[in-house]
């Protein structure tokens, strides 16, 4: 398995432009979790999804994210307009029914300037 | 309010000697406890965890103690490598919530040769 697979990698974009990044979960797995990682709050969860549903999406800052998660193989996490104060590292994690452990994916280094 | 604190930033350790990270916890219906590393550029990955149900977990050199009554986790690495130095999560889990992990904010390990 080739485990969480997030894209892009990076990505530099300017203020006001919308962002949106993409997230693959692990095959069979039914928990999908949103985290954006910054050196002053440390790992947020910003929203985990259930069987594709949303569950929580308290973690989520403000109007301008929102997530989405069409089937059991795909979710995608938009920002629009976006702003310097965003910048930061999102990671995409996914664990299985009954797990306890989520596996990350290498995440996407977000740039707004 | 932080739930999953590490009051650590960081930790510096000789080559092997013990390494001795620390969490605590505000959230009494946590379940079920969590360390992950984090390599610069990676993904968080599992590393050990421990139920609630237990006061000890060991996996080779790795080993978590919990004390429920004073909300405190530690992670010891015994013998500490350089391979070891990377940021570590502590994470926490309440079961009643469908699995969504609350990370505290890491401590960064170097292991010194």
């Amino acid at each position: 398995d080739a485990g969480v697979i997030q894209s892009p990698r990076h990505e530099v974009t300017e203020m006001g432009q919308e962002v949106t990044l993409r997230c693959k979960p692990i095959s069979g797995h039914n928990s999908l979790f949103w985290y954006r990682q910054t050196m002053m709050r440390g790992l947020e969860l910003l929203i985990y999804f259930n069987n594709n549903v949303p569950i929580d999406d308290s973690g989520m800052p403000e109007d301008r994210f929102s997530a989405k998660m069409p089937n059991a193989s795909f979710s995608t996490l938009k920002i629009q307009p976006s702003e310097p104060r965003d910048s930061a590292v999102y990671f995409c994690a996914s664990s299985g029914v009954g797990g306890t452990e989520a596996f990350f994916g290498q995440g996407t280094r977000l740039t707004v300037v | 309010d932080q739930q999953v604190k590490q009051n650590s930033p960081s930790l510096s350790v000789q080559e092997g000697r013990i390494s001795i990270l620390n969490c605590d916890y505000t959230n009494s219906m946590f379940d079920y406890f969590l360390w992950y590393k984090k390599y610069p550029a990676e993904g968080p990955t599992f590393l050990i965890s421990i139920s609630s149900i237990k006061d000890k977990n060991e996996d080779g050199r790795f080993t978590v103690f919990l004390n429920k009554s004073a909300k405190h986790l530690s992670l010891h690495i015994v013998p500490s490598q350089p391979g070891d130095s990377a940021v570590y999560f502590c994470a926490a889990k309440d079961g009643g919530s469908q699995g969504n992990l609350i990370f505290g904010k890491g401590t960064k390990l170097s292991v010194k040769p």
